[in-house]
């Protein structure tokens, strides 16, 4: 899987609007961006899965610029609940193994 | 409503002893996964299956066994436990597909302490 570079740690405030960006410069043809959700002692959740361009979905957005080799996870209006980590992996995800790194750690502050 | 269980949730065991942890999805997914997150750090892939009878090693598969006897259960053996085993383990399954995309659904996971 491609190997993907993400900030260790975001912190934001109630109500803000957070982008975590997520490098991927080797990405292959054939794979996908797709970013999990994981709160201490649960398991990763799945939050948004692209390909190419904007993808949006109920809780986030996701744009991919035309070369792919980046994409940004959007967040609006984030709450206190949106505190968690934030990962991006890149890769066929749907069948084969996943690669996580160490993820993005979010703090929203009241 | 289907769904990915893990047990036990919790477990503690001594060095040396054999340990079986069990995942069951009710999805009838074809693909499973054990992953292993370690505190502070991200998950790292122990053994994975795409289907019944098949298993494949991950990238800390030294010292885990598993196997496929149906398409609902994927337990996770720890042949010999180690005090370096000690780590919270997830199970995930997700459906096969002849291209990318589909996503991973993931148990509550097992925190396994070996003393």
């Amino acid at each position: 899987l491609a190997k993907t570079t993400q900030p260790i740690s975001m912190d934001s405030y109630e109500g803000q609007e957070v982008n975590i960006t997520c490098s991927h410069n080797n990405i292959a043809t054939n794979d996908y961006i797709t970013w999990y959700q994981q709160f201490p002692s649960q398991g990763p959740r799945f939050i948004i899965q692209g390909y190419k361009t904007k993808v949006t979905n109920e809780v986030a957005s996701l744009f991919i610029p035309a070369d792919r080799k980046s994409s940004t996870l959007s967040l609006p209006r984030v709450s206190l609940s949106d505190t968690a980590v934030y990962y991006c992996l890149v890769g066929e995800t749907g069948r084969r193994a996943l690669t996580f790194g160490s993820g993005t750690r979010l703090q929203v502050q009241p | 409503d289907a769904e990915i269980t893990q047990s036990p949730r919790h477990k503690i065991t001594e060095t040396g002893r054999q340990v079986t942890l069990a995942c069951h999805q009710t999805w009838n997914h074809n693909n499973m996964f054990w992953y292993r997150q370690d505190l502070g750090h991200g998950l790292r892939l122990i053994h994975y299956s795409y289907g019944v009878q098949d298993t494949n090693k991950g990238e800390v598969s030294d010292g885990y066994s598993v196997s496929r006897s149906n398409t609902e259960d994927l337990p996770l053996t720890l042949e010999s436990a180690a005090s370096s085993q000690t780590s919270v383990y997830f199970c995930a399954s997700s459906e096969s597909t002849s291209g990318g995309g589909n996503e991973q659904f993931f148990g509550p996971g097992t925190r396994l302490t070996v003393l």
